[in-house]
Order: C-alpha cells, then structure tokens, then sequence
C-alpha cells in the first residue's frame, strides 16, 4: 500500500525562526511529489517536485527531492505568522491514480 | 469556472437521512478526485475520475458512499443514512488530463450529522 508519511505532525516557532518539513514516502509508482498549504478548507499549491536535487524556490519557501533516499523537505525561512496553517504532502503514483496524502504539519507561528 | 466549486459550503443533516455533495471543476480539467478530513486528519481519499476510465472507487469507505460523474464534468458525491462518523469535511480537487500537474482544491463542504 502506499504511504506518505510527514514529520513532525506539529510543530511551534516564533516569528522569524527557519524550519523544515520532512515528508517521506513508499510508493509502487512514483510521478511526483506535490507540497500544498491548507489554512482553513482547501488546500493550495506550493510546488510540485519530480527531479532529485532540483530546489524549488518561491520566496522564503523553499523545497527539494531526494528519489534515492524517497524523501522531501520543505523549508521557510525568516517565519511570519501568516505562515501559520498545515502543511500536506503528496504523491502522484501515475496517470491512472489517487494522490496519496501526509496527514500533515500544523506549524504555527507566535509573535 | 475559474476554480473548483463545491457545493454546499456546509451542510447540517439528521443521523439517517441521505446528503449530496456537489463538485464543479475546473473546466477542462478531466481528472476528478473526492478526498475526506475529518477534524485535525489528514486527506483520506475516497474517489477518482479520469475522463471516460472507470473510475477508482478504492477508498470509499462502505456502500454507503457512492459518486458520478456527469458528462465528464460534475461530479456528485452521495451519502446514503448519514451516521455521525461521516461528518467531516469534504474536499474536491481537480486536475487537467493525464498531464504531471498539480491538482487544484475546492473549498469543501463541511458535514454535520446530528
């Protein structure tokens, strides 16, 4: 059965800190892997990852893939509490396929 | 439409009766998933629709959750004699063909069982 599995499930930083998500995976199909920000109901895109090495960059976030070792980070750096929310990882095994979801990092970020 | 739409936003039902849910994607957009939150869980996945493919009913979780979709576009998802485990929060993405995209969420429809 696939699996996707996230760490640390929560996590409590003060504004300006770094962190790093980590999300790693077992899959029989691998296509990508996609990271989403969920606030309150629908979760919105972050990147999508496909190539090990490559880092994906948007502002203070940042991600990256590793397919030997089948896993991800994603980082933020210099944390606003607009950063606040969960973060969910997951993987694409295929054309013909689910997405197959983290349960997620609630990160918060205090003042 | 500009985005995915649910359906209602939230629903309140009785223990018992049957609900629907209703997912409007992106047009163009021939993959269709139906996932499922429960309070402080991660996305559990129920169904998905490739074009014209019969569709990956693994995750529904009994007989009494069943989806169609029609003409390749919206897509309703039925729940048959609610029962309180089934409240949650139902979330539709979609997705444009087969292509190695991302997948783009509605805002869910939040369901209440009393």
């Amino acid at each position: 059965e696939d699996k996707v599995v996230q760490s640390p499930l929560s996590l409590v930083v003060h504004e300006g800190d770094t962190v790093t998500l980590n999300c790693s995976y077992e899959v029989t199909n691998f296509r990508s892997l996609l990271w989403y920000k969920q606030e309150k109901k629908a979760p919105t895109f972050l990147f999508m990852l496909t190539s090990s090495g490559i880092e994906k960059k948007s502002g203070r976030l940042s991600s990256i893939l590793d397919k030997k070792e089948l896993f991800s980070i994603l980082n933020i750096t210099a944390t606003q509490t607009g950063d606040s929310a969960v973060y969910l990882c997951a993987v694409d095994t295929g054309t013909a396929s689910k997405l197959t979801f983290g349960t997620g990092t609630r990160l918060q970020v205090t003042l | 439409g500009a985005g995915v739409s649910q359906s209602p936003s939230n629903k309140v039902t009785e223990k018992g009766k049957d609900v629907e849910l209703r997912c409007d994607p992106i047009s163009g957009h021939t993959a269709l998933y139906w996932y499922r939150q429960s309070l402080g869980q991660g996305l559990e996945f129920l169904i998905y629709f490739q074009g014209n493919s019969a569709p990956d009913k693994s995750g529904l979780p009994s007989d009494r959750f069943s989806a169609e979709r029609t003409g390749g576009s919206v897509s309703t998802l039925t729940i048959q004699r609610t029962q309180q485990e089934d409240s949650a929060v139902y979330l539709c993405a979609s997705k444009k063909g087969w292509a190695n995209t991302e997948a783009f969420f509605g805002q869910g429809t939040r369901l209440t069982v009393v």
